[in-house]
């Protein structure tokens, strides 16, 4: 079945430091893959996606690029704010499946 | 526009009492899913409903059961609630099923005691 895995937390970072939270999956077929942020006492918001292979997705100055040979979707910054900490989530939708499947989150806590 | 919209927000029950949990996805949205969030996990899949129907269901018993209302709107029922079942329930809404990004709704806090 799908799987997901992300590099284990918490990450904690001081503000303007370089961020990466790896992310790895395992699918049948050809899954669209997506990335969720959860700020305390919220829902999850989607954060960026992309849909095929070499795909970069982008959004508020986070990316991440659908690596098929590797079968990963890692998340990068370049400079990060206090105001990004929150529990981020890798994930992955397949057609057939009709579903979600998620990993088990990162918490990111960046201090001043 | 409203988004997902969750009801309650909170909830305690008893063992082997039975809850029922409710959704109102985004205006225009057919696609309503349901997923349990045990605290440190990601959201697990329960169940997505498409115009009304079935479209898939996770690795959950049958005490847990979903429908999804000609306005969309969906419920979620837990019969014979355990312990284990204590969780965030969080339901998300889509333009269409399959792949599509989810918009999720804050959840409800269930606890079983």
């Amino acid at each position: 079945g799908n799987s997901v895995t992300q590099m284990e937390g918490p990450v904690t970072l001081s503000e303007e430091a370089f961020l990466t939270i790896n992310c790895t999956y395992t699918a049948t077929g050809y899954p669209s893959l997506f990335w969720y942020v959860q700020y305390p006492g919220e829902g999850l918001q989607l954060l960026l996606k992309a849909t095929k292979a070499d795909d970069k997705g982008s959004n508020k100055g986070f990316e991440a690029t659908y690596r098929k040979e590797t079968t990963s979707f890692h998340l990068e910054k370049g400079s990060v704010q206090v105001s990004d900490s929150a529990v981020y989530f890798c994930a992955l939708s397949d057609l057939f499946a009709g579903k979600s499947t998620f990993g088990d989150g990162t918490t990111l806590t960046v201090k001043p | 526009d409203a988004g997902v919209t969750q009801s309650p927000t909170h909830l305690i029950k008893t063992r082997g009492q039975h809850v029922t949990l409710r959704c109102s996805p985004i205006s225009g949205h057919k696609s309503v899913s349901w997923y349990q969030q045990v605290l440190g996990q990601g959201p697990q899949f329960i169940f997505q409903y498409y115009e009304k129907e079935e479209r898939g269901r996770g690795n959950f018993p049958d005490r847990f059961s979903a429908r999804q209302f000609p306005n969309y709107s969906s419920e979620l029922n837990v019969n014979a609630l355990l312990l284990g079942d204590s969780a965030l329930y969080l339901c998300a809404s889509g333009v269409r099923e399959g792949i599509s990004p989810l918009h999720f709704g804050n959840g409800t806090r269930l606890t079983v005691t």
